[in-house]
């Protein structure tokens, strides 16, 4: 079975622009949860998404949204780029009313801002 | 909020046995998880701990001490590809639909030498 995917895997954008990344989940999942990983950090929680509702949302402005599609596939939208936005961006997929509820994590999208 | 502490490196030889330990501050605290991500990779899933005691999985047990909010993971019969980052992550109560937000610690860096 095919595992997390995402989408690009490298993008270089410069200040002020606009960036989309996509994810698609694991076939039978439905939630999918977004993470930023700036270099010799751990993840940081950006968004969930589950049945297209978002669930939560982490600390971060608002030039971050998401949102969830009828086939489950998720997009990342970040605004008007900073610097500071130069980070790994993971996906990770779960499928509910499993007991452990693990999160599956796709290979992440490198972001360079310049 | 979620604090969770790891040592930021350890090294350890082709063979041996290493522990990682984690300790976290939480204020909802619904499983405990380890995750192995090469440099460059996404996080892979290593073992889920809810309730206290230990859990073995092949060369890899984790253990789980709620009251004391502590964790550790241990690694048996080192190997040079055991060489990674080992991420603690702590998910809170909240959302439903499982894949529950994760707060993850900074990351403990093995290198495993001969």
């Amino acid at each position: 079975d095919a595992g997390v995917t995402q989408s690009p895997t490298h993008l270089i954008k410069t200040r002020g622009q606009q960036v989309t990344l996509r994810c698609s989940p694991i076939s039978g999942h439905k939630s999918v949860s977004w993470y930023q990983q700036v270099l010799g950090q751990g993840p940081q929680f950006i968004f969930q998404y589950y049945e297209k509702e978002e669930r939560g949302r982490g600390n971060f402005p608002d030039r971050f949204s998401a949102r969830q599609f009828p086939n489950y596939s998720s997009e990342l939208n970040v605004n008007a780029l900073l610097l500071g936005d130069s980070a790994l961006y993971l996906c990770a997929s779960s499928f509910p009313g499993q007991g452990a509820t693990t999160q599956y994590f796709g290979p992440g999208t490198r972001l360079l801002v310049l | 909020g979620q604090n969770i502490d790891q040592p930021t490196e350890m090294t350890a030889t082709e063979g041996a046995i290493v522990q990682i330990n984690c300790t976290y501050q939480t204020s909802g605290f619904n499983g405990l998880f380890w995750y192995q991500q090469h440099a460059g990779e996404a996080p892979t899933f290593l073992s889920y701990n809810v309730l206290d005691g230990l859990e073995e999985k092949g060369r890899f047990s984790s253990f789980l001490s709620r009251s004391k909010g502590y964790s550790y993971l241990l690694l048996k019969e080192l190997q040079m590809k055991d060489s990674a980052s080992y991420l603690c992550a702590v998910r809170g109560r909240g959302v439903t639909g499982g894949g529950n937000k994760l707060t993850f610690g900074t990351g403990t860096q093995l290198k495993v030498e001969l």
